[in-house]
C-alpha cells in the first residue's frame, strides 16, 4: 500500500512568488491536515481537511490557503511568500479526521520550501 | 505559555538505559499522539491515547487524563532510537510539543 506521497520535495521561491504544494493521502484515507515544521517554532498546524470540507485550522495569515478533491488528494498554496515562509511542509493522512475519532495519523516525507 | 511542554529538551543515554519521556499540556483534548522523527524529516505515529498505557515492543506510553501528563518510556535503548520524539495533542486544534532529541550511544 503506497504512503502518503508530497510533491514536490524540494522547491525554491522568491518573495512575493505564490506556491502550491501538493499531497496525495494513503489510498482510502479521507482526512488531510497540513503542518509547517521550522527549527524556531517546530511543528505548528495549518489546517485539516475531511471530505473536500476544512475541519480546523491554524493560527496563520489568510496568506496560507488549502484545499481538497473529491479523491482525497489536498494542496495548500502559500501566497507572497515571505522569508519566514521557509520550512518544511508536512501532510498527514487519516482514515477519519484525528481530532474527532483518534485516528492514527500517517505523515508524508514533507516538501522543503526555501524563499529567498 | 505552550499549550504542550516537553522535558527533557535533549537526552543522551548509553545502549541499554531506560529512557523516559514527558509530555504535559493545558489543553482540553480528544488524544495525545507521540511521533518520531529520524533526520531527514520523515515522521512516524508511535503511540496515539486516550486514557491508559499502550505499549509496542519496546516502547510503553501512559496518559493520566486528570493530571494532563503523559510519559514515553524506551526499554533497553538502541542506537537506532536515536531520533526527535514529540508528543501532540489532537482536539479540534492540534497543537505540539517543541520535541525531545534523544541520542543513543552504542
Amino acid at each position: 500500500k503506497a504512503g502518503v506521497t508530497q510533491t514536490p520535495r524540494y522547491l525554491i521561491k522568491t518573495r512575493g512568488q505564490q506556491v502550491t504544494l501538493s499531497c496525495s493521502p494513503i489510498s482510502g484515507h479521507r482526512s488531510v491536515s497540513w503542518y509547517q515544521q521550522t527549527p524556531g517554532q517546530g511543528l505548528q498546524f495549518l489546517f485539516e481537511y475531511f471530505s473536500e470540507t476544512q475541519r480546523n485550522k491554524g493560527n496563520f495569515p489568510g496568506r496560507f490557503s488549502g484545499r481538497q478533491f473529491s479523491n482525497s488528494r489536498s494542496e495548500m498554496n502559500v501566497s507572497t511568500l515571505e522569508l519566514g515562509d521557509s520550512a518544511l511542509y508536512l501532510c498527514a493522512s487519516s482514515l477519519a479526521p484525528g481530532g474527532a475519532t483518534n485516528e492514527k495519523l500517517f505523515f508524508g516525507s514533507g516538501t522543503q520550501l526555501s524563499v529567498l | 505559555k505552550n499549550e504542550v511542554e516537553q522535558s527533557p529538551q535533549n537526552l543522551t543515554a548509553q545502549e541499554g538505559e531506560f529512557i523516559t519521556i514527558n509530555c504535559s499540556y493545558s489543553v482540553g483534548i480528544s488524544a495525545l499522539h507521540w511521533l518520531q522523527q529520524h533526520p531527514g524529516g520523515g515522521i512516524v505515529s508511535l503511540f496515539m491515547l486516550s486514557s491508559g498505557k499502550k505499549k509496542h515492543g519496546r516502547l510503553i506510553a501512559t496518559i493520566n487524563i486528570q493530571e494532563k501528563h503523559s510519559s514515553l518510556h524506551i526499554t533497553a535503548s538502541h542506537p537506532r532510537d536515536s531520533a526527535v520524539y514529540i508528543c501532540a495533542t489532537l482536539g479540534g486544534q492540534f497543537y505540539f510539543g517543541t520535541g525531545t532529541s534523544l541520542t543513543v550511544i552504542p
